[in-house]
């Protein structure tokens, strides 16, 4: 199985910058998705990290390091838009296939 | 395009009652999940299709819950009968292949009370 550990939640500031962790213990990591979820909706796809390093998509940035189990999320310039649960999840090829398990998200607080 | 299009969009019911969800992935995705998210937590994995084959339904309540995927495209879940603690949110969610590196792409939701 799979452990997937997040903190549950966050403040910042509008126009700072914030680091959301993740851990996680698999048998068979295959890849680790960073997803964002507004209050009442559905989650929307962020970001995909399966190799080491740093993957950088405009204000948001993805880390993964695979031997110690740990990922974050960068979210630089916050806005007030940026207030949402940030969801991390982990690919296991070893269980049923290859399927995700999401953490619990952690709940992001952009205040002015 | 139209995105993951799922109905009805909230639900009420009295336990015991049965419920269906209804759900149409974006063309071309092969594989469609279904999760269920409890408040406060991440979504949980019901069942998951490779066109019309069930290839994961471990998590699946099989007294209560069934899926189908007629055709490989549109899916339907049902629970019957609906207990209190099936109040959730039930998600919708389908990707071109599992594997995409593209993650998946969820509908709206709906969101089940059960009282």
């Amino acid at each position: 199985g799979q452990n997937i550990d997040q903190p549950t939640e966050m403040t910042a500031t509008e126009g700072a910058i914030v680091q959301i962790n993740c851990t996680y213990q698999t048998s068979g990591f295959n890849g680790l998705f960073w997803y964002q979820q507004h209050a009442g909706e559905a989650p929307t796809f962020l970001s995909y990290n399966v190799l080491d390093g740093l993957e950088e998509k405009g204000r948001f940035s993805s880390f993964l390091s695979r031997s110690k189990g740990y990922s974050y999320l960068l979210l630089k310039e916050l806005q007030m838009k940026d207030s949402a649960s940030y969801l991390c999840a982990v690919r296991d090829r070893n269980t049923n296939a290859g399927k995700s398990t999401f953490g619990d998200g952690t709940t992001l607080t952009v205040k002015p | 395009e139209a995105g993951v299009v799922q109905s009805p969009r909230y639900k009420i019911i009295e336990k015991k009652q049965p419920v269906a969800f209804w759900c149409n992935p974006i063309s071309g995705h092969n594989t469609l999940y279904w999760y269920r998210q409890n408040l406060g937590q991440g979504p949980e994995l019901l069942i998951r299709y490779e066109n019309e084959e069930a290839v994961d339904d471990s998590q699946l309540p099989k007294d209560r819950f069934s899926a189908e995927r007629l055709k490989g495209v549109d899916s339907t879940l049902k629970i019957q009968p609906a207990e209190l603690g099936d109040s959730a949110v039930y998600l919708c969610a389908s990707s071109f292949k599992e594997g995409d590196r593209n993650g998946y792409t969820f509908g709206s939701g709906t969101r089940l009370t059960v009282v």
